[in-house]
């Protein structure tokens, strides 16, 4: 079936660094994606959405980028901090118009 | 309230039990989903709720797990007969009308042994 999926599981880096944190989706309908973060013991926040409109959106140190031609999605990081340690989901609507569709979730570990 | 509260923060139960979850959604969220996230998964869809109806119940595993939402606020998610398996994390969100800006609760961590 069509879903969402990561590259890598896992994602170490040193505190400064920029992070890159890969997503690849499959439903060709999906309008609209979200990346969360979510930390220990506590449920997923919103960081950043794009529409498929548009191929890069930035806000606060965290940029995501859009390639529809081949269904991948990033997030990129910049100046990573220890605060950033979490795991990163993706999501999209996969055609739906009420609900999304999770990814397995990467983590990073920031090392100070 | 403030955010979307969910209770208990942590149950252990023994299989064979049932269990009832709780989500408190934020005032004005006419949309609410449940969720479910296994050890090192993403997550999973449950049930969909707007207002009080659950037009989406297509992620509910068996009839063993059922839900209902009352007031167009405080939805329970009762597990009959609870086993091993049925361990996760259950993750309620909540969100204005259907629009995808979901809030979610801190979760309820299911052990059953």
């Amino acid at each position: 079936g069509e879903s969402v999926g990561l590259h890598l599981p896992t994602l170490s880096v040193q505190e400064g660094d920029n992070s890159i944190i890969n997503c690849a989706y499959s439903n060709s309908a999906s309008d609209y994606f979200i990346w969360y973060k979510q930390e220990s013991g506590k449920g997923p926040q919103f960081i950043i959405d794009i529409r498929s409109n548009m191929d890069k959106r930035q806000g606060q140190r965290v940029t995501v980028l859009l390639n529809k031609t081949v269904k991948h999605l990033s997030l990129q990081i910049a100046a990573t901090q220890p605060g950033d340690s979490a795991v990163y989901f993706c999501a999209e609507t996969g055609g739906s118009n009420y609900k999304l569709t999770f990814g397995k979730g990467t983590l990073l570990t920031v090392n100070p | 309230g403030a955010g979307v509260s969910q209770s208990p923060s942590n149950k252990v139960t023994e299989k064979g039990k049932d269990v009832e979850l709780r989500c408190d959604p934020i005032s004005g969220h006419t949309a609410l989903y449940w969720y479910r996230q296994s050890l090192g998964q993403g997550l999973e869809f449950l049930i969909y709720f707007q207002g009080n109806s659950a037009p989406d119940k297509s992620g509910l595993p068996s009839d063993r797990f059922s839900a209902e939402r009352t007031g167009g606020s405080v939805s329970t998610l009762t597990i009959q007969r609870t086993q091993q398996e049925d361990s996760a994390v259950y993750l309620c969100a909540g969100s204005t009308a259907a629009n995808y800006g979901y809030t979610f609760g801190s979760g309820t961590r299911l052990t059953v042994v």
